[in-house]
């Protein structure tokens, strides 16, 4: 079974500086997908990026980029120019052929003014 | 237009007691799921249909039971609630041969058994 590890709990970061969020999963497929969902005090999830394993580039939006190390199987979250509106739980999820998302135990960001 | 919408958002209800919770989605998509975020925030899936077809149903209490009348709308009941029931529940929706894409997620219902 796949699993996806968040060995970060907590994070704080200064309003403006950059952080960088780790993630990494176990799967013996080679073909799937990995997300970043955002999860602020509204409990709304709100999909942050995602990325395909087939594509070596890795993703950008905007503020928000990612290091895919397909085989280190890793996959951070860079989060620049932080803001307060960034304060979120962060999760770390993983598609592959079963249809089914799987999460981290996510990672509480704060953001300091 | 809300793209997945839950109703209620809170439930507050005594052990014992049989709940419904409802979820509708108008993104057209074919798969819809339901996900429990326990006290420590941690997401797992508890089922998912696939065009109105159960495809996924993890390891979860027979007291849960996942209806799906039409593709666009995943309710889920339980009966004799339990004080370890309480979480919020997740909705979310997703295209199945979009594979890229990630699930769309309603805004939660936090379910209170007291």
């Amino acid at each position: 079974a796949q699993t996806v590890t968040q060995s970060q709990p907590e994070m704080s970061v200064q309003e403006a500086e950059t952080v960088t969020l780790s993630c990494t999963y176990d799967t013996s497929e080679s073909d799937y997908y990995l997300f970043w969902y955002k999860q602020p005090p509204s409990r709304q999830m709100i999909l942050v990026i995602r990325q395909e394993a087939y594509k070596q580039q890795n993703a950008t939006e905007n503020r928000f980029s990612v290091n895919f190390q397909k085989a280190a199987k890793s996959f951070s979250l860079k989060i620049s120019d932080s803001q307060l509106g960034d304060a979120a739980m962060y999760f770390c999820a993983y598609k592959g052929g079963s249809e089914k998302l799987v999460f981290g135990k996510g990672t509480k960001l704060t953001v300091n003014p | 237009d809300t793209a997945v919408s839950q109703t209620p958002k809170y439930l507050v209800t005594q052990m014992g007691n049989d709940k419904s919770i409802k979820c509708e989605q108008n993104l057209g998509h074919d798969t819809m799921y339901w996900y429990k975020q326990d006290s420590k925030k941690f997401l797992k899936i508890m089922f998912s249909y696939n065009n109105k077809e159960l495809i996924i149903n993890e390891t979860v209490p027979n007291r849960f039971s996942p209806k799906s009348p039409d593709k666009a709308h995943l309710n889920l009941h339980i009966n004799s609630l339990e004080l370890g029931d309480s979480a919020v529940y997740f909705c979310a929706s997703s295209q199945h041969d979009r594979g890229q894409g990630g699930y769309t997620f309603g805004s939660g219902t936090r379910l209170t058994v007291v």
